[in-house]
């Protein structure tokens, strides 16, 4: 049983144009969600957070949308860039003292120039 | 500080046999991560510290596999008796003691056991 699921194994999109990768989830007791980002031969790099209390994140071209009634999260790159061609690893937290973080599968990337 | 380092960054051994993999993480960071990847999967929660203390295990650890980290520094991770169900990609991380900044991980270690 998935409890963090990225449905698209792989997303094409063109250079400067608007990426938009999604994630969703089951377990409503999940209080913080994190993208992060894996080059190949490399470990994943964190990008950027949201806590459940917010649905919106910001930094830079990229921006973490929250849907909490509907279980689902987003993540939206603009404008992409070549550079961005990766895997990209949705990952939720049960906080407090638990220290682990239960990932999905990924999305791979690619940003044709 | 360069970061979160593993050694070695890749390991071939034969099925029976034991392996220990090390992790430095970043000085100031006080928790300290172990995860597993296999093709085509996130990243799987294995165990975690803080300082030298360890403070959960995921039922993915079996009795085969056991995680140190003596005096909160560096921490290894020993499989014994590997199969081929082990091989994996074998991912360190650390951080601070909220996951809420996001952890660092290091390039891993990939272990192949034949």
């Amino acid at each position: 049983d998935q409890q963090v699921k990225q449905n698209s194994p792989s997303l094409s999109v063109q250079e400067g144009r608007i990426s938009i990768l999604n994630c969703d989830y089951t377990n409503s007791m999940f209080d913080y969600f994190l993208w992060y980002k894996k080059y190949p031969a490399e470990g994943p790099t964190f990008l950027i957070s949201i806590s459940s209390i917010k649905d919106k994140n910001e930094d830079g071209r990229f921006t973490v949308f929250l849907n909490k009634s509907a279980k689902h999260l987003s993540l939206h790159i603009v404008p992409s860039q070549p550079g961005d061609s990766a895997v990209y690893f949705c990952a939720a937290s049960l906080g407090g003292s638990q220290g682990n973080l239960i990932f999905g599968k990924g999305t791979k990337l690619s940003v044709k120039p | 500080d360069t970061g979160v380092s593993q050694n070695p960054r890749h390991k071939i051994t034969k099925r029976g046999q034991n392996v220990t993999f090390r992790c430095d993480p970043i000085s100031e960071h006080n928790r300290l991560y172990w995860y597993r990847q296999t093709l085509g999967q996130g990243p799987e929660f294995l165990t975690y510290f803080q300082n030298e203390a360890q403070l959960e295990k995921s039922r993915l650890l079996s009795d085969r596999f056991s995680a140190e980290r003596p005096k909160g520094s560096f921490s290894t991770l020993e499989i014994q008796r590997t199969e081929q169900g082990d091989s994996a990609m074998y991912l360190c991380a650390s951080s601070l003691a909220t996951v809420t900044y996001g952890y660092t991980f290091g390039s891993g270690t990939r272990l192949t056991v034949v």
